[in-house]
């Protein structure tokens, strides 16, 4: 049974790039959420797609920005990258009613340079 | 507003010794889910435990057992006998009915030495 991926592992960009992370759902997930956690920090929600769509975004702003696949998997994107943007980028899956627990990915460690 | 507090930033103990990790919480949803993620220096949140607002029973599996008070509003977790495989941190989070988003608390950083 195949858990969350993501791609890539590891990525240094330059302040003010563009970045795109990654993400494939565990087999039989469709919803598919982002995390940002800063070292030492616990993970930050940074938005929720179901079907397509985003329902639910966190306190992040608009330079984040997302998209959900018709075979349920997502990216992030992230434009003009600032260096308080570097972090582990966590992706996870889940059924769509919120009781359902979520699994994470192994994540895409950022470094804005 | 959702909010989850763990007061211990890190703890060392000695193999074989008992631990609890103490997790405290804050909502005004009426029902809510509370859960608990390990995560090891490689970095992915492994999911443990998740426990429904309505449910206080307590939990037990294997060496982790889980203590629900929701007149405390506490959910904290007990490692017996613990390994060295146990270090990791340890993330208590909580999803409120009113939303999607896990919040988590800080973490807590567990430090099993031989």
């Amino acid at each position: 049974d195949a858990g969350v991926t993501q791609s890539p592992t590891h990525l240094i960009k330059t302040r003010g790039q563009q970045v795109t992370l990654r993400c494939s759902p565990k087999s039989g997930h469709d919803t598919v959420s982002w995390y940002q956690q800063a070292l030492g920090q616990g993970p930050q929600f940074i938005f929720q797609y179901y079907e397509e769509e985003e329902r639910q975004r966190g306190n992040f702003p608009d330079r984040f920005s997302g998209h959900q696949f018709p075979n349920y998997s997502s990216e992030l994107n992230v434009n003009a990258l600032l260096l308080g943007d570097s972090a582990l980028y966590l992706c996870a899956s889940s059924l769509p009613d919120m009781s359902y627990e979520q699994y994470f990915g192994p994540g895409t460690r950022l470094t804005v340079t | 507003a959702q909010k989850v507090t763990q007061a211990q930033t890190e703890i060392s103990v000695v193999e074989k010794e008992d631990v609890t990790l103490d997790c405290v919480y804050e909502t005004r949803d009426t029902t809510y889910y509370l859960f608990w993620y390990k995560q090891p220096p490689s970095g992915e949140l492994v999911f443990l435990i998740r426990r429904n607002s309505f449910d206080e029973q307590n939990e037990i599996s294997g060496r982790y057992s889980w203590n629900f008070q929701k007149s405390t509003s506490s959910f904290n977790f007990t490692i017996t006998a613990s390994q060295v495989v146990d270090s990791a941190v340890y993330f208590c989070a909580l999803r409120g009915n009113s939303g999607y988003a896990l919040n988590f608390g800080k973490g807590t950083s567990l430090l099993v030495t031989p």
